[in-house]
């Protein structure tokens, strides 16, 4: 069963403007969120990270949100680059069943010129 | 920051033959690694977790027999496909993680293996 869950396959933003990406979780054990970008044929690069002692960490352009109480985060992105373009990945652990990140299956993100 | 190598980049095997991937953590101890499977356009599938010194744990469905780890020191893991089979072909990507102290060390992800079996 997918424990992560991204909803939206895909995303366009035009460059300069905010892209934002969800993610939802089911297992309340969750306690270490992250967010991971991809390219195909190469492994996921790390963005940026939340322990669910918090609600809110940033760094740079890239801001996440924690809702624990919704079992939701959020990915902001302001401004939006066409670098930014690729696919990106919501993860989670949880540190009292072996601290394996369960991914979900990505949003593809596009920004235009 | 972190860095894992991970090789070989690309793989292509006969059916019935085996492959070895490494992967390795340069610049710090992992005390745990991780092994994943995507198929096409799809999620990482986490296949096993690896502690340094023990057996690793599968997931369901993922036969330990036909995918062999090895995690003998702290910084190298080995993914070994036995007998593979076209249906095995995929990209394999490793991580690496100091678990305790993954708030400041992370998971850190290998630029993964693409193997085909033909």
């Amino acid at each position: 069963d997918q424990q992560v869950k991204q909803n939206s396959p895909s995303l366009s933003v035009q460059e300069g403007r905010i892209s934002i990406l969800n993610c939802d979780y089911t297992n309340s054990m969750f306690d270490y969120f992250l967010w991971y970008k991809k390219y195909p044929a190469e492994g996921p690069t790390f963005l940026i990270s939340i322990s669910s002692i918090k609600d809110k960490n940033e760094d740079g352009r890239f801001t996440v949100f924690l809702n624990k109480s919704a079992k939701h985060l959020s990915l902001h992105i302001v401004p939006s680059q066409p670098g930014d373009s690729a696919v990106y990945f919501c993860a989670a652990s949880a540190s009292n069943s072996g601290y394996a990140l369960n991914f979900g299956k990505g949003t593809s993100l596009l920004v235009t010129p | 920051g972190a860095v894992v190598s991970q090789h070989p980049s690309r793989v292509i095997c006969k059916s019935g033959t085996s492959v070895k991937i490494e992967c390795r953590s340069l610049d710090f101890q992992a005390t745990t690694m991780f092994w994943y499977r995507q198929f096409p356009k799809q999620s990482l599938m986490l296949m096993a977790t690896s502690n340094e010194g023990s057996k690793a744990t599968y997931e369901q469905g993922v036969e330990k027999d036909k995918f062999l780890i090895n995690h003998a020191s702290l910084t190298l893991s080995t993914l070994t496909v036995t007998s593979a089979h076209p249906e095995d072909s995929s990209f394999y990507i490793c991580s690496a993680s100091r678990t305790r102290d993954r708030d400041v060390y992370g998971y850190t992800f290998g630029s993964g293996t693409r193997l085909t079996v033909v």
